[in-house]
């Protein structure tokens, strides 16, 4: 099994350019994140689904939409992307509620100049 | 008070060596509680998920104090390979928001021959 695949694995982008980072997990799970991880700030949640035709704000959200398109795909959309977004992100999934184990794909690490 | 606090070490030690983390939570109606382990430049993995009564898999120990609000991660016999950065991480409360799982912002350990 694949697991959790992220695409791209790296992009850089000019300010205000827009883009979309892609996520799909082949393991049934219910659930989907979004995090970026910054040097000294650890993981922080951009948006989540707890199921399928769901979507929620997390702790930073702001300059970001996402869209769950199915049970298997979440994806996080930059619309005018700052120098601030530059960071590294998970997309994540879990089986359900309960907080259990779960399972990151390897990572977008994305530069905006 | 953060919602969930390490040390960010690094904590650089001889190979052979015990060393222990430490973590505190401060949202008392946490119930899932777990380690991750994350190497440089890579995702984030479940490491062991930890249990009231403490759990123990192979060299790695876990124990929570729920009272205490402390969860702490002993390494016994370090290896050059358990080199990485290892994150405490909190869940909701059951029937809670599934979005709410805190990751600490990680410690650091570096094993030396």
């Amino acid at each position: 099994n694949a697991g959790v695949t992220q695409t791209p694995k790296f992009q850089v982008l000019k300010t205000g350019q827009s883009m979309t980072l892609q996520c799909a997990q082949d393991m049934n799970h219910n659930s989907m994140y979004w995090y970026r991880q910054d040097p000294g700030m650890g993981l922080r949640l951009i948006y989540y689904s707890a199921s399928e035709g769901t979507t929620d704000k997390g702790e930073v959200p702001n300059g970001y939409n996402v869209s769950r398109l199915n049970k298997r795909e979440f994806s996080l959309r930059l619309e005018s992307a700052a120098p601030s977004q530059t960071s590294v992100y998970f997309c994540a999934s879990s089986r359900g509620t309960g907080g259990g184990g779960y399972t990151f794909g390897s990572g977008t690490r994305l530069t905006v100049v | 008070r953060k919602e969930v606090e390490q040390d960010p070490g690094p904590f650089n030690v001889p190979e052979g060596a015990t060393v222990a983390f430490n973590c505190t939570y401060s949202n008392s109606a946490s119930q899932s509680f777990f380690w991750y382990r994350q190497d440089c430049r890579k995702e984030p993995k479940l490491l062991m998920s930890v249990y009231s009564s403490g759990n123990e898999d192979g060299r790695f120990t876990a124990q929570l104090n729920r009272a205490s609000q402390y969860i702490s991660l002993l390494i016994r016999d370090s290896k050059l390979s358990d080199s990485a950065t290892y994150l405490c991480v909190v869940g909701p409360n059951y029937g809670g928001s599934q979005g709410n799982l805190i990751f600490g912002k990680g410690t650091k350990l570096s094993v030396k021959p």
